[in-house]
């Protein structure tokens, strides 16, 4: 059971906008819209940011939004505030092998 | 307000047992998936169970599949994970989480604060 891939770190100034990338397969995000991404602050519990590849939960920001091309899901901040410095986890329904969920290994994302 | 309260998590020794417990309140129990994820220390998240709301259905991680077993007991809206033969490799936080969506296998909100499981000698 692989996990998505995201890169380790990214990383951008108060006001600018970031995009992390969460790359899957064809048994994962290229076939299903069950993409969602958690923000986890240090020694805090995952809050889901995003589901089904776009969907903002009620009460999380616009200034969060997400995307899928292909093998390939994207979170894009906008704006970046100080509070958005956490680390970003995607996770996606797989049906390699057996049904079951699938993580990202996770991107620290650094408010300069 | 949707709660979510682990317990159970401790130290125990390499070949030991451990049944993790979540009690769940402010929503109807039963109509939910429920899951369990791990964070080990210092490292990224890895689903490891769901079960669907009736409690028919179970899937499992590879990594775990033979020696934990997911429950739940709907009449209490509490969760379980029964932990057997535990390895220093399971040592985590493990987070129960409600699951989103029509799927088993959705997303997870809101999560558990984590309970600490260490496997060591």
């Amino acid at each position: 059971q692989s996990a998505l891939t995201q890169p380790a770190s990214v990383s951008g100034s108060p006001g600018q906008s970031i995009t992390i990338s969460c790359t899957g397969t064809n048994s994962d995000v290229g076939v299903y819209n069950y993409v969602s991404w958690y923000q986890q602050h240090p020694g805090k519990a995952p809050k889901l940011m995003l589901y089904d590849v776009s969907n903002r939960p009620s009460g999380v920001s616009n200034r969060f939004s997400g995307s899928k091309s292909g093998n390939t899901a994207s979170l894009t901040i906008s704006g970046l505030q100080a509070e958005d410095e956490a680390d970003y986890y995607c996770s996606s329904y797989t049906t390699s092998n057996t049904p079951h969920v699938v993580f990202g290994g996770g991107t620290k994302l650094t408010v300069l | 307000e949707v709660q979510l309260l682990e317990s159970g998590g401790g130290l125990v020794q390499p070949g030991g047992s451990l049944r993790l417990s979540c009690a769940a309140s402010g929503f109807t129990f039963v109509t939910f998936s429920m899951s369990w994820v791990r964070q080990a220390p210092g490292k990224g998240l890895e689903w490891v169970s769901t079960i669907s709301g009736g409690g028919d259905t179970t899937y499992y991680a590879d990594s775990v599949k033979g020696h934990f077993a997911i429950s739940r007991d709907n009449s209490k809206n509490t969760l379980y994970l029964q932990m057997n033969s535990l390895r220093a490799e399971d040592t985590a936080v493990y987070y129960c989480a409600r699951g989103g969506g029509t799927m088993i296998l959705g997303w997870f909100d809101p999560w558990g604060q984590g309970t600490l499981v260490t496997v060591s000698s």
